[in-house]
């Protein structure tokens, strides 16, 4: 159990593109997800807390107008990247926990390319 | 600031336990230690998690010392497909529920 779904599972694309990514809880509701970016051989580092019918929390230093987080139902939440440049390029990887008390299961991750 | 500090890599023969540990020296009374893998370009796997007693399911084991300051997470025999990022992760509380912030991780490679 816990499936935790993302997509698209890679994206190629031009500079200045929006680029939406999707994340599902498969088999179990989440109030709250959360959104990571992963630069290579790094760590991951929270961007973003995702509250449903609410409001997303970012981190410092995350520009809430440069990634965009909407999630309107328990099961899904999205991240979109705005004109995204080179600089945007990452891997992005999401989270969710089933409302009982529990760990955080992950996405497979969205590898984000901008030409 | 991760809560979380783990040796960047190690080294196990395969087939044998593989003993990682963690420090977590500020952790409060009340929360929990989480262990997750990441192989590589994928999202991290989760292990195992703990309070304060050992753990132990399918994957792992989880030992705990008594003031809490530190754990060591178990492969009992480690294969090559355990060659990845293991993070130990103490989760903060923030604004009505919990975030993980991930640390450096410890890089395991399972030789041969």
């Amino acid at each position: 159990g816990a499936v935790v779904s993302q997509h698209p599972s890679r994206v190629i694309c031009k500079s200045g593109t929006s680029v939406k990514i999707e994340c599902r809880s498969l088999d179990f509701q989440a109030t709250t997800m959360f959104w990571y970016r992963q630069f290579p051989k790094q760590s991951l580092m929270l961007m973003a807390t995702s509250n449903e019918g609410s409001k997303a929390t970012y981190e410092q230093g995350v520009e809430k107008d440069k990634f965009l987080i909407n999630h309107a139902s328990l099961t899904l939440s999205t991240l979109t990247v705005t004109s995204a440049h080179p600089e945007d390029s990452s891997f992005y990887i999401c989270s969710a926990r089933p409302r009982a008390a529990g760990p955080q299961h992950f996405g497979d991750g969205t590898r984000l390319s901008i030409l | 600031d991760a809560k979380t500090t783990q040796p960047p890599s190690m080294d196990c023969a395969e087939g044998r336990a593989a003993n990682l540990p963690c420090n977590h020296s500020t952790i409060s009374g009340n929360e929990y230690v989480y262990w997750y893998r990441q192989i590589h370009s994928q999202g991290p796997q989760y292990i195992i998690h703990g309070l304060k007693n050992n753990e132990t399911n399918e994957m792992a084991s989880l030992i705990i010392t008594e003031d809490r300051k530190s754990s060591t997470l178990i492969l009992p025999h480690a294969t090559l497909r355990d060659t990845a990022v293991y993070y130990c992760i103490v989760r903060v509380a923030t604004s009505g529920t919990y975030k993980y912030i991930f640390g450096t991780g410890t890089r395991l490679k399972v030789l041969a």
